[in-house]
């Protein structure tokens, strides 16, 4: 079954310290994935994807197939980067496209 | 800002009433989805619709329905068979996959739904 797992609930760093948010999913195909933030009082949004292999906000995340892993990464963090992330995956089925969700990691990044 | 408008923000509930919650989209998307996001739990999908006149059960459809009659719009119930209702509820939509990948979802701002 596909799944996505995200260990940390909860992740605390300080400002300009590097940050790794680990996510690891099961799934037999080609595995697309996303890592979507939501800030306070705002919207869930796309933060990267895997495909794009670019740095976003200072953030990026390699995908690597032998560990079954697509952790975050952020060399120094910011104060603007505490909110809650959470890792996808998107798969088809039966014609249709779907999103599997990890449960989520609170980044806070103290001063 | 446009995109996907949810309303209402917050709803409240009674004991044995269905209540409707509304997600509208002005993106030209194809395809769009009802997830509930619950503390701890992530997002669970509900349903979700290709196109329209079509939609699929997600995970979790079990005392939720839903209709896909424009392409713009596509209401979730809640209905009294939902025991557990509270919670977060989050609209998306998206492209439909082009060549090899996914298109990334697109959300609202959700709705609170409590129980009286």
């Amino acid at each position: 079954a596909q799944r996505v797992t995200q260990p940390e609930k909860l992740l605390s760093v300080f400002k300009g310290a590097p940050v790794e948010l680990k996510c690891n999913y099961s799934y037999s195909g080609s595995p697309e994935l996303f890592w979507y933030v939501q800030y306070s009082r705002q919207r869930l949004q796309l933060l990267l994807r895997h495909i794009s292999r670019e740095s976003i906000k200072g953030f990026t995340a390699d995908l690597n197939k032998g560990e079954t892993s697509f952790h975050l990464k952020k060399p120094f963090a910011q104060e603007e980067d505490s909110a809650m992330y959470y890792c996808a995956l998107s798969f088809p089925q039966g014609g249709s496209e779907k999103l599997v969700f990890g449960k989520g990691t609170k980044l806070t990044v103290n001063p | 800002d446009g995109g996907i408008t949810q309303s209402p923000k917050y709803l409240f509930r009674k004991e044995g009433q269905n209540v409707t919650l509304s997600c509208e989209q002005n993106l030209n998307h194809d395809a769009m989805y009802w997830y509930r996001q619950d503390p701890g739990q992530g997002l669970r999908l509900i349903y979700y619709s290709q196109i329209v006149n079509d939609f699929q059960k997600g995970d979790i459809a079990e005392g939720y329905s839903v209709s896909r009659e424009k392409k713009e719009s596509f209401p979730l119930t809640v209905t009294s068979a939902q025991k557990n209702p509270t919670a977060f509820y989050l609209c998306a939509s998206s492209r439909p996959r082009t060549d090899l990948w996914a298109q990334p979802q697109h959300f609202g701002d959700g709705t609170r739904l409590s129980i009286l």
